[in-house]
């Protein structure tokens, strides 16, 4: 049974800083890639970041490039979630969740698609 | 562009059949995927790759695809399918796109 469980919520101000986690069992996480989604209160999913089984490979939405950094610790089968600079237009649900592919051909994956979420740490950001 | 646009909101009668739609150029190359939300939860991968149903899905959940626009039909829907359904799919340079999301009432 798989288990992603966020920690490292809470309400900050402007500016400041947080560190999320993410605590996988249940699966082969050294073998998966990871992400971060979130949800602003009553409003819709987005996507924040991923990164490759190895960490080698990140990418970065936008509106968190430069601010946010993401890593993992394979040998504690962790995610992590570095944000700095917060804004007031971050304040939301951060959602860990695996990152699966399909339909494959020469290299590219033609199917992005997200299959174990965990319940979702959320975070305030003040003015 | 990466934009995937979803109507806000959909209804339909107990146990008739509704299509949620998602339009966005990413389509035309990439492949849709779905996801319920009911409030308070997490959101649950219910399609992937256009059509696939993940184990444990129900079959009266469907996909489809053609040109710029997926869909999503839900056939005989009942009550417990009210939620908020979103789409996402990726783009060339990686990164992930959702829709903004369907929010379908169950009369």
């Amino acid at each position: 049974q798989v288990q992603l469980v966020e920690s490292g919520g809470g309400l900050v101000k402007s500016g400041g800083s947080l560190r999320l986690s993410c605590a996988a069992s249940g699966l082969t996480f050294s073998d998966d890639y990871m992400s971060w989604i979130r949800q602003a209160p009553g409003k819709g999913l987005e996507w924040v970041s991923h990164i490759g089984s190895s960490g080698t490979y990140t990418n970065y939405a936008d509106y968190v490039k430069g601010r946010f950094t993401i890593s993992r610790d394979n040998a504690k089968n962790s995610l992590y979630l570095q944000m700095n600079s917060l804004r007031v237009e971050d304040t939301a649900v951060y959602y860990c969740a695996r990152r699966s592919m399909s339909d494959c051909s020469d290299g590219t994956c033609y199917s992005y698609y997200f299959d174990y979420w965990g319940q979702g740490a959320l975070v305030t950001v003040s003015s | 562009s990466s934009e995937l646009t979803q109507d806000p909101a959909v209804s339909v009668a107990l146990g008739q059949t509704v299509r949620i739609t998602c339009q966005g150029d990413s389509l035309r190359t990439y492949y849709a995927s779905w996801y319920q939300q009911k409030p308070g939860q997490a959101p649950v991968l219910v399609i992937h790759a256009k059509k696939k149903r993940p184990s444990g899905i129900p079959d009266r959940f469907s996909g489809s695809s053609s040109g710029d626009t997926a869909s999503l039909t839900i056939t005989g829907a009942q009550a417990e399918d009210e939620a908020d359904y979103f789409c996402n799919s990726r783009d060339s340079s990686g990164k992930v796109t959702f829709g903004g999301g369907t929010k379908l009432t169950v009369l």
